[in-house]
């Protein structure tokens, strides 16, 4: 079974600087999809970025981007020029190809944005 | 914002009592997933329904169990329910034929069991 871990259980980082969210899983699947999904106050989780296994570009949406280590099963999300709203909880997620919906997610870390 | 939508938004029963939790998927979408999250913690999978059919289950007993209508909107019903089953509800969608990750979540539904 997939395993998924967030070792920072909260994190916090001042307006407009940078962070790093750390998230490692395992896994004896060589095809897979990563996650990291943002789930704020107001409880709806939404996709942050996504990342495909096979891909060995890291990817990068505006100020989120991701740090892809496969050897390492290491996943972690750079946030940069934080904002107030990026304020939430951050959960990592494994998704198996060919998997469907079911998603495996870490404990979560939750992020204060200070001003 | 998306358009999935979940309810009630809150529920309290008591233990022993059976709950049915409502989603209705986001329009064109055949793939209706549940999830549970319990306080502190991440969500955790119960089960998906492609095309009316139960077609994958995490580590959930039976008394959790699932339907999904014509219209792709589907329910959770837990029987016999339990001190421990006080959690946020999750329901996510997605088209199958889509890219995978096309998936949207409701607000979720927070049971209370007393």
């Amino acid at each position: 079974a997939q395993t998924v871990t967030q070792s920072q259980p909260e994190m916090s980082v001042q307006e407009a600087e940078t962070v790093t969210l750390s998230c490692t899983y395992d896994t004896s699947e060589n095809n897979y999809y990563l996650f990291w999904y943002k789930q704020p106050p107001s409880r709806q989780m939404i996709l942050v970025i996504r990342q495909e296994a096979y891909k060995q570009q890291n990817a990068t949406e505006n100020r989120f981007s991701v740090n892809f280590q496969k050897a390492a099963k290491s996943f972690s999300l750079k946030i940069s020029d934080s904002q107030l709203g990026d304020t939430a909880m951050y959960f990592c997620a494994f998704m198996e190809n060919n998997a469907g919906n079911m998603l495996t997610f870490g404990g979560g870390t939750r992020l204060m944005v200070k001003p | 914002e998306t358009g999935v939508t979940q309810s009630p938004t809150h529920l309290i029963k008591t233990r022993g009592q059976q709950v049915t939790l409502r989603c209705s998927s986001q329009s064109g979408h055949n793939t209706v997933s549940w999830y549970q999250q319990a306080l502190g913690q991440g969500p955790q999978f119960i089960f998906q329904y492609y095309r009316e059919e139960e077609n994958g289950r995490g580590n959930f007993p039976p008394r959790f169990s699932g339907l999904q209508f014509p219209n792709y909107s589907s329910e959770l019903n837990v029987n016999a329910l339990e001190l421990d089953d006080s959690a946020l509800y999750l329901c996510a969608s997605r088209d199958a034929r889509g890219a995978v990750n096309e998936q949207f979540f409701g607000p979720g539904t927070r049971l209370t069991v007393l």
